[in-house]
């Protein structure tokens, strides 16, 4: 079953608009942790911002922020003032809880990515 | 900063050949991770290391295989490369034990089988 979904392919904002990009996931486990990072046509992946699923607030990073919704399994991210650089693609991944008898190396399970133009 | 270093950016072998993909990091991370990327599919995890000469399987291990004999350094190998192995290979590191264990990537690899 997938545990994280990100149902938009490709989006398009304007440029200084904010945009939503969605991410919903699945889990049993209490204890998860949601990361969103950027890939960039470069390659690299960069971390961009992180959501622990007791953390009592949204998360924020500069002009991104985390629109946590537990109830929903929904932690969509939200660029604000969008820019050129902002073009790439975005993925939201998962990680969860300890399970008993495997290794906790923090594994990650990653949805599909999002791509994200910017139009001048 | 995090390094994350993939020896090289481009590859083209052929069909058969046995492939090594190496990587380093310079933070003295536990954990070390191979995915390959396809489009639509997102990351897949193939292999992860939580430790020298300890590894485990990930999602899709059929066909590849890992070596860490130190703790920088982390390799995949393609014991006899096919064209279905075409794909970016990316490598990331992490510190253990952390809720906020963030992964760390290297440039990634886009490797061609012809």
């Amino acid at each position: 079953a997938q545990k994280i979904t990100q149902t938009q392919p490709g989006m398009f904002v304007q440029e200084k608009e904010a945009v939503t990009l969605d991410c919903t996931y699945d889990t049993s486990d209490p204890s998860y942790g949601l990361f969103w990072y950027k890939q960039p046509s470069s390659g690299e992946m960069i971390f961009l911002i992180y959501q622990g699923s007791y953390d009592q607030q949204n998360a924020t990073e500069g002009r991104y922020s985390l629109n946590f919704q537990k109830a929903r399994k929904s932690a969509n991210l939200v660029i604000s003032a969008s820019q050129l650089g902002d073009s790439a693609m975005y993925f939201c991944a998962m990680r969860e809880g300890r399970i008993p008898g495997s290794s906790n190396t923090g594994k990650l399970i990653f949805g599909q990515g999002t791509t994200l133009q910017v139009k001048p | 900063d995090v390094k994350v270093t993939q020896s090289s950016r481009y590859l083209v072998k052929r069909t058969g050949e046995k492939v090594f993909l190496e990587c380093v990091q310079d933070m003295d991370h536990e954990n070390m991770f191979w995915y390959r990327q396809d489009p639509g599919l997102g990351l897949r995890l193939i292999y992860f290391s939580y430790d020298v000469k300890m590894k485990e399987k990930g999602d899709i291990p059929e066909g590849y295989s890992v070596s860490r004999e130190k703790k920088e350094r982390f390799s995949l190998i393609l014991e006899s490369a096919s064209t279905n192995q075409t794909s970016m290979y990316l490598c990331a590191s992490s510190l253990s034990g952390l809720a906020k264990n963030i992964q760390y990537f290297g440039a990634g690899t886009r490797l061609s089988v012809l």
